[in-house]
């Protein structure tokens, strides 16, 4: 079975751009969170999806936004680019919305902003 | 903000070694997970603890839990070089929803 992918794995964009960043869950999953990680601020939860609807979501700007298809796939995004989000992006998934599921990571977006 | 610290940040042993790593939080929790980072890559789920449960074992790996000190320690037994990596707990209480502590870098010497 196939793990979570995350494309791109690498990104560098200048401040003022916007970026979309896409994970794949594991066939079957339904669940999707996304975090970010940094030197700084450590691993914080962005935003979690279930069958297409924000369930949670983290204490992030709205230039931060997330959306997920029908076939669980989903997307963030990230306007107005700020030097402060450079980071490690990681997307997570699971079989279902319950808390004692476990979480299967992809390997992660790096996004550089210059 | 992070729900646990985890203490040390840093942990260097020989090969053979036992590696303990402490994690504390702050609220009630569903359950506790910990992870394994390689360098800068996704996360390795290792095992997961509910609140009701004291002790859990996998492997080389022993976790406890004791919610009335809102703390939680991984244990290594024997270690490996190629348990060299980041580990960190994070805590449920909601959904999927998890709070990752600051972790501990882990180097096993051979």
């Amino acid at each position: 079975k196939a793990g979570v992918t995350q494309t791109p794995r690498y990104l560098i964009k200048t401040r003022g751009q916007q970026v979309t960043l896409s994970c794949s869950p594991i066939s079957g999953h339904r669940s999707v969170s996304w975090y970010q990680q940094t030197p700084g601020q450590g691993l914080q939860f962005l935003f979690e999806y279930f069958s297409e609807t924000q369930r949670n979501k983290g204490n992030f700007p709205g230039r931060f936004s997330g959306r997920q298809f029908s076939n669980s796939r989903s997307e963030m995004n990230v306007s107005t680019l700020e030097l402060g989000d450079s980071a490690l992006y990681l997307c997570a998934s699971s079989l279902a919305g319950a808390s004692l599921i476990e979480q299967f990571f992809g390997p992660g977006t790096r996004l550089t902003v210059l | 903000s992070q729900q646990g610290e985890e203490d040390p940040q840093a942990l260097s042993i020989q090969e053979g070694e036992n590696a303990t790593m402490n994690c504390s939080y702050k609220t009630s929790i569903n359950n506790l997970q910990w992870y394994r980072q390689n360098s800068g890559r996704g996360l390795v789920h290792l095992i997961l603890i509910r609140s009701n449960e004291r002790e859990k074992h996998s492997g080389r790996l022993r976790v406890t839990l004791d919610t009335s000190k809102k703390s939680s320690s991984l244990l290594i037994t024997a270690s490996r070089a190629a348990d060299t990596a980041s580990y960190f707990c994070a805590t449920n209480n909601a959904g999927n929803m998890l709070t990752f502590g600051g972790g501990t870098r882990l180097m096993v010497k051979p």
